[in-house]
């Protein structure tokens, strides 16, 4: 059974492109979270997806979106990069309603913006 | 404000000694806290989950307890290996905070050396 698989593990940018990140969640499960990691720091939340909905948000600007497909997987797009987008983008995925939603994360895109 | 401060924001200790990792978090209504060991470039992984009534669970060489009263939390290590070397990241879930809105903390970072 794989776990969250995310895609690509690293990507080097320059300011003003725009990139998308993608993340398959864990069998069974219909949840998907994106987060936010810069270095020496704890995660912070960009927005939570399920029945291909935005569900949540945190504080990010609109530059960041995303989309949630049939299948449950997941997009992360952010336009118009800055350097201080420069981090470790983590999805975790979870299942509403069950263990008490443990999230199981992916082992990231490390995204450096030049 | 909903926070979680984590105590000390890095530690080193050698090889086979113990030690205690601290959680204070304002959250209100309390759901539940986790405790997550993230690997340098990986995702976190949960060790723990601690809820209202549980006071103390274990995971192997892993111990975490809860205080509800004093809303604080540890997670303690014995006998460690190198291989415990990694971020340990306490994260709360309060009652009520959205579709899942959870707190996470900035993590402890933790190097056992040889």
């Amino acid at each position: 059974d794989a776990g969250v698989t995310q895609s690509p593990t690293h990507l080097i940018k320059t300011r003003g492109q725009q990139v998308t990140l993608r993340c398959s969640p864990k069998s069974g499960h219909d949840t998907v979270s994106w987060y936010q990691q810069a270095l020496g720091q704890g995660p912070q939340f960009i927005f939570q997806y399920y029945e291909e909905e935005e569900r949540q948000r945190g504080n990010f600007p609109d530059r960041f979106s995303g989309h949630q497909f049939p299948n449950y997987s997941s997009e992360l797009n952010v336009n118009a990069l800055l350097l201080g987008d420069s981090a470790l983008y983590l999805c975790a995925s979870s299942r509403l309603g069950q263990e008490n939603e443990k999230l199981f994360f992916g082992s990231g895109t490390q995204l450096s913006v030049l | 404000k909903n926070q979680v401060e984590q105590s000390p924001q890095s530690l080193i200790i050698l090889e086979g000694k113990n030690c205690t990792l601290q959680c204070n978090y304002t959250v209100s209504p309390f759901s539940n806290l986790r405790w997550y060991k993230q690997d340098t470039g990986r995702g976190p992984v949960s060790l723990t989950i601690m809820t209202f009534s549980e006071n103390t669970k274990s995971n192997g060489r892993y111990t975490a307890t809860l205080d509800a009263d004093t809303k604080q939390s540890s997670l303690h290590i014995t006998a460690s290996q190198l291989s415990d070397s990694a971020s340990y990241i306490c994260v709360v879930r309060g009652v009520n905070t959205g579709f899942q809105k959870l707190v996470f903390g900035t993590g402890t970072r933790l190097l056992v050396s040889p």
